[in-house]
C-alpha cells in the first residue's frame, strides 16, 4: 500500500520564478491538503481539494494555486516566487475533509 | 482564534524512561486530536489520534490522554529509544476545518 508521495524532493528557484509541486495521495484517499512549514515552525494551511474543486483556503495570497485531477492526485503552484516562499511544502491525504490526515515527505522549495 | 498550543518547547528524557508531551487546545468544539512525529527533513508522521468522545487512547509503546475539562491532551511514549528523537505536533480537527498545529515539542533521548 503506497503512501503519501511528493515530487521533487529539492527544488532551488530564483525570485519571480514560478514553481509546480506534486503529490500523489494514499490509496483510498481522495482529499488533499497542502500545507508550508518555514523553519522550527509547524506547519500552515494553504488549501485542500476535494472533488477536483478547492473546499478551503487559508490565509496565502493568489500567488498559490493548485489543481486535483480525477485521479485525486494535486499540484500546488507558486508564481511570482519570493524569498519568503521558501520552506517545506507538505501535502496531506485522507479519506474526506474531516477525518485524520497522512503527510507526504515534502518538497524542501529555497527561492534564492 | 482557536488555537492549539504546546506547554514546553523542548523535553530531553534518558533512554528507557518514559516521555510525556503536553499539549493544550482551546477549541471545546474539536471532533479529534491527532499527534504527529517529524524527524529533520521529513513530513509528520501519523503516530496515534483520539476523538473527543475518548478519553484514552493506546497504540503500540504510545498512549494519548484527553482531558476536556482542561482541554488538555498529552502523549505518553514507554520505553523512550533513540528513534523517538524527533518533533511532536499535536493537531485538532473540527468538521471539515484544516488542521491546526502548534509549533511542536522537540524530544531529545539521552544515551
Amino acid at each position: 500500500d503506497a503512501g503519501v508521495t511528493q515530487s521533487p524532493t529539492h527544488l532551488i528557484k530564483t525570485r519571480g520564478q514560478q514553481v509546480t509541486l506534486r503529490c500523489s495521495p494514499k490509496s483510498g484517499h481522495d482529499t488533499v491538503s497542502w500545507y508550508q512549514q518555514a523553519l522550527g515552525q509547524g506547519p500552515q494551511f494553504i488549501f485542500q481539494y476535494y472533488e477536483e474543486e478547492e473546499r478551503q483556503r487559508g490565509n496565502f495570497p493568489d500567488r498559490f494555486s493548485g489543481h486535483q485531477f480525477p485521479n485525486y492526485s494535486s499540484e500546488l503552484n507558486v508564481n511570482a516566487l519570493l524569498l519568503g516562499d521558501s520552506a517545506l511544502y507538505l501535502c496531506a491525504t485522507g479519506l474526506g475533509a474531516g477525518e485524520t490526515q497522512y503527510f507526504g515527505p515534502g518538497t524542501r522549495l529555497l527561492v534564492l | 482564534g482557536e488555537s492549539v498550543g504546546l506547554h514546553l518547547p523542548t523535553l530531553s528524557v534518558q533512554e528507557g524512561d518514559n516521555s510525556i508531551i503536553n499539549c493544550a487546545y482551546s477549541n471545546s468544539a474539536s471532533d479529534y486530536f491527532i499527534w504527529y512525529k517529524q524527524e529533520s527533513g521529513k513530513g509528520p508522521q501519523f503516530i496515534i489520534d483520539i476523538r473527543s468522545n475518548m478519553d484514552k487512547r493506546q497504540g503500540q509503546r504510545v498512549t494519548v490522554l484527553l482531558n476536556k475539562t482542561v482541554k488538555h491532551l498529552s502523549l505518553q511514549i514507554a520505553a523512550t529509544q533513540p528513534g523517538d528523537s524527533a518533533v511532536y505536533f499535536c493537531a485538532e480537527i473540527k468538521g471539515n476545518t484544516p488542521l491546526v498545529f502548534g509549533k511542536g515539542t522537540r524530544l531529545s533521548v539521552i544515551a
